[in-house]
Order: C-alpha cells, then sequence, then structure tokens
C-alpha cells in the first residue's frame, strides 16, 4: 500500500513549455487535490475532484488545467509554463465520508 | 469569509518543555479544524482534528490541541517537546460543505533545541 505518489520529484523547465504531473493513489479514496505550497503562504488549492470524471476550480487555478479518467489518478497541466509558477506541487486524496486528506511527497517544479 | 491565521512564523523551545503552536480561525457554521506536521523534504502528515465534541483533543505523537470556540482558536500542546518534533506545522480549516476543501494557514517552523 504506497497511499499517494507522485511523478515526478523534480523537475526543471523554461518558460513556455508544458508538462503534466501525475498523483496516483490506491486507497480508492473518492477525493483528490492539487495544491501547491510557496514560503510564507501555506498551501493553496489549485484544483480537485470529487470523483473520477469531475473537477473543480480551487483558489489559484489559472495556469493550470486537470483531469481524472481514472478514480485512481489525478493528472496537473501546465500549458505554458510561467516563472511564477516555481512552486512545490502535493497531491492529496480523501475518503468520501471522512475528514483527513493524505499527501503525496511533493513535485518540486522549477521554471526558469 | 474563512481563514486560518498563524500568528508565528518561528517557535523555539528546548527539548522537554512545553510547546504551544498558536492558531486562531474563522468560519461560518461549526469549525472542522485540523493540525498537519511537515518534515523536510516530505508531504504533510496528519496529526490531529476537531470535528465534535471534547475540546482536549489529542493526536499522534503526543501532541493534543485545545478547541476554544469563544476565542475562535485551536492551539496545538505538547507537554515535553522532542528534538525530533522540529518541523514545520500547519493549522487548517474545513469550507465548503460535504466536499471537505481546506484552508491552511502559512505555517509555524518549530525548533527544538537540546
Amino acid at each position: 500500500n504506497a497511499g499517494v505518489t507522485q511523478t515526478p520529484k523534480f523537475r526543471v523547465l523554461k518558460t513556455g513549455q508544458s508538462m503534466t504531473l501525475l498523483c496516483a493513489q490506491d486507497m480508492n479514496h473518492e477525493y483528490m487535490y492539487w495544491y501547491r505550497q510557496d514560503p510564507g503562504m501555506g498551501l493553496r488549492l489549485i484544483h480537485y475532484s470529487v470523483g473520477e470524471g469531475t473537477t473543480a476550480k480551487g483558489e489559484v487555478p489559472d495556469g493550470y488545467n486537470v483531469s481524472r479518467l481514472k478514480k485512481q489518478n489525478f493528472l496537473l497541466g501546465l500549458e505554458s509554463a510561467a516563472p511564477s509558477q516555481t512552486s512545490v506541487y502535493f497531491c492529496a486524496s480523501k475518503e468520501l465520508n471522512q475528514e483527513t486528506q493524505y499527501f503525496g511527497p511533493g513535485t518540486r517544479l522549477l521554471v526558469l | 469569509a474563512q481563514s486560518v491565521a498563524q500568528p508565528e512564523d518561528q517557535v523555539n523551545v528546548a527539548e522537554g518543555n512545553p510547546l504551544t503552536v498558536k492558531c486562531t480561525y474563522s468560519v461560518s457554521g461549526n469549525p472542522y479544524l485540523f493540525w498537519y506536521v511537515q518534515y523536510p523534504n516530505r508531504g504533510l502528515q496528519f496529526l490531529l482534528k476537531y470535528i465534535t465534541g471534547d475540546n482536549l483533543v489529542k493526536g499522534s505523537y503526543g501532541f493534543e490541541a485545545e478547541f476554544n470556540k469563544s476565542q475562535t482558536s485551536f492551539h496545538l500542546k505538547k507537554p515535553s517537546a522532542l528534538v525530533s518534533d522540529s518541523a514545520l506545522y500547519f493549522c487548517a480549516v474545513k469550507y465548503g460543505g460535504s466536499q471537505g476543501n481546506l484552508i491552511f494557514g502559512k505555517g509555524t517552523k518549530l525548533s527544538v533545541k537540546p
């Protein structure tokens, strides 16, 4: 039981490049989330999903897209990366009627 | 609007002394409150939560938190700090109904010295 895993662990992009971050969970959780963590700002919700095939915007969705084609996977895409998207990205998941979110180890992204 | 405040960027304590990490919140309705801990280069780990019931909540690694409705606070405490408790601590409050979205505070760095 690996819990929540994220791929890749670290990535460097040039401005304008695109990439996809993968989150996978093996706990059969309904809800999945993407956050970004920036110094002094805590975690901010980018997008979330309440089930397979559904997604919704969080607090800071601009510049990102997501997809939840399979229940266990939640993808975060950057179509045209900007330096302001340099951050650490965390994925989380939780069960339908539970309150606790379980977090992945994070992806560190540097946009030059 | 929902919000969470952690007024201290850093808390320094000596090993063996009690520690408190402060959190205040603003939320409409009954609050669902959480504490998470983040060790260096790791994801967040759940420590404890308050949903309803006893105002003193016990969690992992000997931590506890006290819910105070009149002061809208949910301070994290531990009677005797360990060096291994040194980490970044986040308070969070739930909003958005059954979807369970969280708003996180900015985090408080706890440093425990031997």
